[in-house]
This record gives structure tokens, sequence and C-alpha cells, in this order.
């Protein structure tokens, strides 16, 4: 549960704000993700870092910016969001290394409500 | 594209029965598949994965069985517990680093 750490826990914004979600793993890993869980749907896979380096972006809406200073750190800096990006964001990590089909950890998630 | 599904989106159970669980895929590829447990509030958690070289793998209370015939997997939970009350939901993976999940499905345990 300890493994991957996210905060804020909830946050409420408007959609003028500017706002940030923060995740640090400490399993030692080197990729990197973050979903959106709306309710009712699967989860989608918005950014993937391996080594820091961005190696997916699934066609995500430019509101949403990620960062990723280093391995154990991920940032997704939120701006004029609309009442339909509110929903549960989970950040995950895996060893990373090119391996491939690795087990993802997830973190608690930011529950994000847009007014 | 990838479509991962559950056939059932509730399920009730009385404690100290076996529950099953089960997912649909679509791409006959896919050779990894991971079944996570969400519990309210929290994340997912990882409880077993299997590869297509097998078809049946167990942890502890768990069993996954994995039919690539008809392209179905099912979890199976020995003697649930209240604290099994969960979102379950599968995830498949293809050689790539992405994988497609299920909807879920609402496990409820009844004391």
């Amino acid at each position: 549960e300890t493994g991957v750490t996210q905060t804020p826990r909830h946050l409420v914004m408007g959609m003028t704000n500017k706002k940030s979600l923060k995740c640090e793993q400490h399993l030692g890993h080197n990729a990197m993700y973050w979903y959106k869980q709306s309710a009712k749907k699967p989860l989608e896979l918005m950014f993937v870092y391996n080594f820091k380096e961005q190696t997916e972006n699934n066609s995500v809406p430019s509101r949403f910016s990620p960062e990723c200073p280093n391995s154990s750190h991920l940032f997704l800096h939120l701006h004029t969001l609309q009442p339909e990006d509110s929903a549960l964001y989970l950040c995950a990590s895996s060893q990373g290394a090119g391996r491939i089909q690795e087990t993802q950890y997830f973190g608690p998630g930011t529950r994000l409500l847009v007014l | 594209g990838e479509s991962v599904g559950l056939h059932l989106p509730t399920l009730s159970v009385q404690e100290g029965d076996n529950s099953i669980i089960n997912c649909a895929y679509s791409n006959s590829a896919s050779d990894y598949f991971i079944w996570y447990k969400q519990e309210s509030g929290k994340g997912p958690q990882f409880i077993i994965d299997i590869r297509s070289n097998m078809d049946k793998r167990q942890g502890q209370r768990v069993t996954v069985l994995l039919n690539k015939t008809v392209k179905h997997l099912s979890l199976q939970i020995a003697a649930t517990q209240p604290g099994d009350s969960a979102v379950y939901f599968c995830a498949e993976n293809n050689f790539g680093n992405q994988f497609y999940f299920g909807t879920g499905t609402s496990l409820t345990v009844i004391p």
C-alpha cells in the first residue's frame, strides 16, 4: 500500500484553476504511469514514462501535462479542465528497463472533481 | 481494438462460499493477464497473474484459470471472506507495456 503514494487524495478545482497531482514510488522502479478511472469505465492509460522519458501519450488533451523529474516522482499538471475530467487519477509503477509485460503497482489515486 | 469485459457487473456470495469472477478478452494474441482487486477509496491491488503458456495458477485462496480456446479468464476465491468485498478486474497484455483493463465486477460478501 505504501509502495506508491499519491497526493492529494482529493481535489476540487474550478475550470480556470491550475493544480498538480503528485506521485512517488518507493519500489526502485523505473517506469511510471498515469491512468484515468471513470465510473463504470475501464482504466484509461494516459502517459507512460520509462527512465524519465515519456514513451506513451494516449491522445491525452493538452490540458493534462505530465512531468517526470526522476524515476521516483511523477506529476500531472492540470489547467483549464472540464467537468468531464472529474475522475480518479491513478499512478502506477513497474520495473521498467525495457522489460515488457511487467506487473504494475498502483497508488491510492487522487479523486478529482472539476466544477 | 482491444476488448476486455466481465460477464457480470455484480456478484453476491455468502461468507465461506467460493466465488468465481469471469473475464472475456478478444485479442487472441494477448499472452499475459493480471487480476486486480480494488477496494473502495483505494487503488487497484495486484492479486495474481498468469501467462498464456499456463492454464491454471494458484495463489493463497485464489486460483486463476485461463482458457485460450474461448478467450476466457476466471478468478476463483476460496472460502470468501468479508474482506474480499471489492471490485475485481482483469487486465490483458500482448507484448507491449500497455495493459487493457476490464470494467470490473463488484463482489459483495454477505456475512
